[in-house]
């Protein structure tokens, strides 16, 4: 069964410091993994994926299949980058088409 | 382009009726998926359609039901309103090769069902 875990509701760090927000996966197949972003009072919108081994905005993130992981990372934590943070899983069905399925998220709070 | 646009922004239906929720989705694109958003979780599946079908569903009743339009915009109803789908509804919209490309979402319809 597909199944993405976001272990932590609620991180908060100070600016300038290192930040790291975890996601684990449960899925047999090869999956897309994604990470979203929903800013206050904007809609979801996608941050990164995994298939383009992009920096967008100073995050980056690594798939690591052993562990199962897609943990999403920034060495310098910004003010601006305080929001609410989902991972999402993507996986071809066999009666065609494609599921993404959502973490629970995690709200990230970077103090001053 | 205006992206995804959903309506109504907001809703208030008393149990037992039925709502129509309306999603037209970002130019180029033609599935289109829904989620329903509980308060303090994150956005649950529900179904998705591509060429006027439903491809995909989510562990969601029969209550829940959609359309897709020739023009790809789609139409989620849900009938026997009960408390408990009280959420915010997403639309999110992509292309057909959209597993790895990502969803575009709408801002959401949030029903309140008293």
């Amino acid at each position: 069964a597909q199944r993405v875990t976001q272990p932590e509701k609620l991180l908060s760090v100070f600016k300038g410091a290192p930040v790291e927000l975890k996601c684990n996966y449960s899925y047999s197949g090869s999956p897309e993994l994604f990470w979203y972003v929903q800013y206050s009072r904007q809609r979801l919108q996608l941050l990164l994926r995994h298939i383009s081994r992009e920096s967008i905005k100073g995050f980056t993130a690594d798939l690591n299949k052993g562990e199962t992981s897609f943990h999403l990372k920034k060495p310098f934590a910004q003010e601006e980058d305080s929001a609410m943070y989902y991972c999402a899983l993507s996986g071809e069905a066999q009666t065609g088409g494609f599921k993404t399925i959502f973490g629970a998220g995690t709200r990230l709070f970077v103090k001053a | 382009d205006a992206g995804v646009t959903q309506s109504p922004t907001h809703l208030i239906k008393t149990r037992g009726q039925q709502v129509t929720l309306r999603c037209s989705p970002k130019s180029g694109h033609d599935t289109v998926s829904w989620y329903q958003q509980a308060l303090g979780q994150g956005p649950q599946f529900i179904f998705q359609y591509y060429e006027e079908e439903e491809r995909q569903r989510g562990n969601f009743p029969d209550r829940f039901s959609g359309h897709q339009f020739p023009n790809y915009s789609s139409e989620l109803n849900v009938n026997a309103l009960l408390l408990g789908d009280s959420a915010l509804y997403l639309c999110a919209s992509s292309q057909t090769t959209g597993v790895v490309y990502g969803y575009t979402f709408g801002s959401g319809t949030r029903l309140t069902v008293v």
